[in-house]
């Protein structure tokens, strides 16, 4: 699986967008972008995930570039309960689940 | 629904004891799986089983076991435990693809975590 790089750490000022960058330059063409949070001391939590369209649900937006080399999760307008730690992951869909690898993500903080 | 459901959330044991935590998901997901999570380390998978009745071995299997009887239940046991295995577990499932989208077994649902004490 592509390995990821996110920043270690982000601050937000409430009602603003939060934009997550994740850089996967190995990522090969049949590899999704996942994005999952964890909110303290909680299990973490799917947000979305695209293969080389962009792509929106009700949490966020993501955006993948044209080269899928990088990507970015977006929050739309973030609130308090958003801060959590971001991972961004990327991985062949289906087959036997050896190791989704969580790496140690990027830890948003959002701040009133 | 209840999604994926862990019990017990707490427990403290003492090294050389015994104890199985369940792990129970009402969303009939083909996928299960055990991580821990220690103090600023990411996730690490201990088991996983990817149907009833079978499972495999995860990055860090030492020191546990795992049964699948029942396709909603994932049970992780403790034969005998250390204060290495002092952490937080947490049980996820996954369907084996989702909808019409072959990527959806990548999409976890996490239960509430089981903070394990050994001393």
């Amino acid at each position: 699986d592509a390995k990821t790089t996110q920043p270690t750490s982000m601050d937000c000022a409430e009602g603003r967008a939060a934009n997550l960058p994740c850089n996967h330059s190995t990522i090969s063409g049949n590899e999704y972008v996942y994005w999952y949070r964890q909110i303290h001391s909680q299990g973490p939590q799917y947000i979305i995930h695209g293969l080389k369209n962009n792509e929106t649900n009700e949490m966020a937006s993501l955006i993948i570039t044209e080269d899928r080399k990088s990507s970015t999760l977006i929050l739309p307008h973030a609130t308090l309960r958003d801060t959590a730690v971001y991972y961004c992951i990327v991985r062949s869909p289906g087959g036997s689940q050896g190791n989704l690898i969580f790496g140690k993500g990027t830890k948003l903080s959002v701040k009133p | 629904n209840a999604g994926v459901t862990q019990t017990p959330k707490f427990r403290v044991l003492k090294t050389g004891q015994s104890m199985t935590l369940l792990c129970a998901q009402d969303m009939n997901h083909e996928y299960m799986y055990w991580y821990r999570q220690d103090p600023g380390m990411g996730l690490r998978l201990i088991h996983y089983s990817v149907g009833e009745g079978t499972t495999a071995k995860g990055e860090v299997p030492d020191g546990y076991n795992v049964s699948r009887l029942k396709k909603q239940n994932f049970l992780l046991g403790l034969e005998s435990a250390a204060p290495s295995q002092t952490s937080v577990y947490f049980c996820a499932s996954s369907p084996s693809f989702w909808g019409r989208r072959l990527s959806g077994a990548n999409v976890l649902t996490f239960g509430a975590g089981s903070r394990l004490t050994v001393l």
